[in-house]
């Protein structure tokens, strides 16, 4: 299993470029979600697709933050343009919504800094 | 909306020994599934243990144990001979209805040799 992958591990990027965050979910997951981690606001979902359409996007903190799900293999949350208080941990997870409990496995984050 | 309230912020314990950590929730649903999760270093997002409200008894996975008390709205994580590698951070989360995980605010727990 490979689980949830995500790219790249790390960015850092400079206030008002634009910044791509990459996630493939489990295979045969129907369900993704992103979040961000910080130290003041801990663990915030962002948005959630299920079957590919976007479904609850309230997390998303403003216009500058948009995300896609093109296809069941692939996401993408993008910034633009970035703030330095933009910097945190974006994680990506998946889930089989359907079939019982629906626990969400997660990514191993992406780290972003914005200077 | 659901809250998950994680009241102690730091814990240690000897290697070897049992702790437990708290957490506590609100909600209105009656129908919800809730979920420790361990953050080691790594910073991967680990899922230990899961409860369904609907059952009563209280789920374990090897030296992982809860204690589900629905009614108080309590959902504790017992730890038994706690090792080196439980080193982490540990988030409680809910999940009722709308497939949103809520998590606490996470307790860091160190494993002293």
């Amino acid at each position: 299993d490979a689980g949830v992958i995500q790219s790249p591990r790390h960015e850092v990027t400079e206030m008002g470029q634009e910044v791509t965050l990459r996630c493939k979910p489990i295979s045969g997951h129907n369900s993704l979600f992103w979040y961000r981690q910080t130290m003041m606001r801990g663990l915030e979902l962002l948005i959630y697709f299920n079957n590919n359409v976007p479904i609850d996007d309230s997390g998303m903190p403003e216009d500058r933050f948009s995300a896609k799900m093109p296809n069941a293999s692939f996401s993408t949350l993008k910034i633009q343009p970035s703030e330095p208080r933009d910097s945190a941990v974006y994680f990506c997870a998946s889930s089989l919504v359907g079939m019982g409990v629906y626990e969400q496995y997660f990514g191993p984050g992406t780290r972003l800094t914005v200077t | 909306a659901q809250t998950v309230t994680q009241s102690q912020p730091e814990m240690s314990v000897q290697e070897a020994e049992t702790v437990t950590l708290s957490c506590t929730y609100d909600t209105s649903e009656s129908n919800y599934y809730l979920f420790w999760y361990k953050q080691p270093p790594s910073r991967q997002m680990i899922l230990v243990i899961r409860q369904e409200a609907y059952k009563q008894q209280n789920a374990t996975e090897n030296r992982f144990s809860v204690n589900f008390q629905k009614a108080a709205k309590s959902f504790s994580l017992k730890i038994s001979d706690s090792q080196l590698g439980d080193t982490a951070m540990y988030f409680c989360a809910f999940r009722g209805s709308n497939y949103k995980l809520t998590f606490g605010k996470g307790t860091l727990l160190t494993v002293n040799p």
